[in-house]
């Protein structure tokens, strides 16, 4: 079956432009993540959801938001882009509420100039 | 909140030699345990995940990991590296609808 598909691979923004990524779990997976990783803050949590509900948010300023749709997809929206939003954006998808395990896909690289 | 942190950030180590990569995570309460690998240029990876029972976990490509609850430790284990397994490794607990990575932790395997 197909893994959890991002959109787009690469971008390059502006500062004080916003950007809205994509994300496709995994068919059937109702639970969807965002991480943020960068070399020197590692991987950090930005929020999950399930069936459109946001369930937990990260440590992370109110510009970065997200939301899911009744398919599962997930969109993340940063706005008034800063220089160190540059990262490495990735999704995971889970197929339950209990973290048994999720499947990441291959990130949107992001770099704010 | 809840924290993982993985004691070494770089390891090299010659092909054939044991691997151990220490993990630890601070939660008090019910915690799902797993490390994930990223091989350059790849996407993140699970390699072996602990929910409950036998502390000892066994993973994809001959990895274990133990599980000790009076250490709050998920050490990962390999009996003897091989070149391909170059990559970084993550550590992650889960708990309160969040999954918590480790640092991680680069290995080099030189051949």
């Amino acid at each position: 079956k197909a893994g959890v598909t991002q959109t787009p691979r690469y971008l390059i923004k502006t500062r004080g432009q916003q950007v809205t990524l994509s994300c496709s779990p995994i068919s059937g997976h109702r639970s969807v993540s965002w991480y943020q990783q960068t070399p020197g803050q590692g991987l950090q949590f930005l929020f999950e959801y399930f069936s459109e509900t946001q369930r937990n948010k990260g440590n992370f300023p109110g510009r970065f938001s997200g939301r899911q749709f009744s398919n599962s997809r997930s969109e993340m929206n940063v706005s008034t882009l800063e220089l160190g939003d540059s990262a490495l954006y990735l999704c995971a998808s889970s197929a339950d509420t209990e973290g048994y395990g999720y499947t990441f896909g291959s990130g949107t690289r992001l770099t704010v100039v | 909140a809840q924290s993982v942190s993985q004691h070494n950030h770089h390891v090299i180590l010659s092909e054939a030699a044991s691997l151990e990569l220490g993990c630890n995570y601070s939660y008090g309460g019910t915690v799902n345990l797993f490390w994930y690998v990223q091989y350059p240029g790849q996407h993140l990876q699970l390699l072996l995940k602990y929910f409950s029972g036998d502390p000892l976990v066994k993973g994809i490509k001959g990895f274990e990991a133990e599980f000790i609850k009076s250490k709050f430790s998920f050490n990962l284990r390999k009996p003897s590296v091989q070149w391909s397994d170059t990559a970084e490794y993550f550590c992650a607990a889960y708990a309160g609808n969040m999954l918590t990575f480790g640092g991680g932790t680069r290995l080099m395997v030189k051949p």
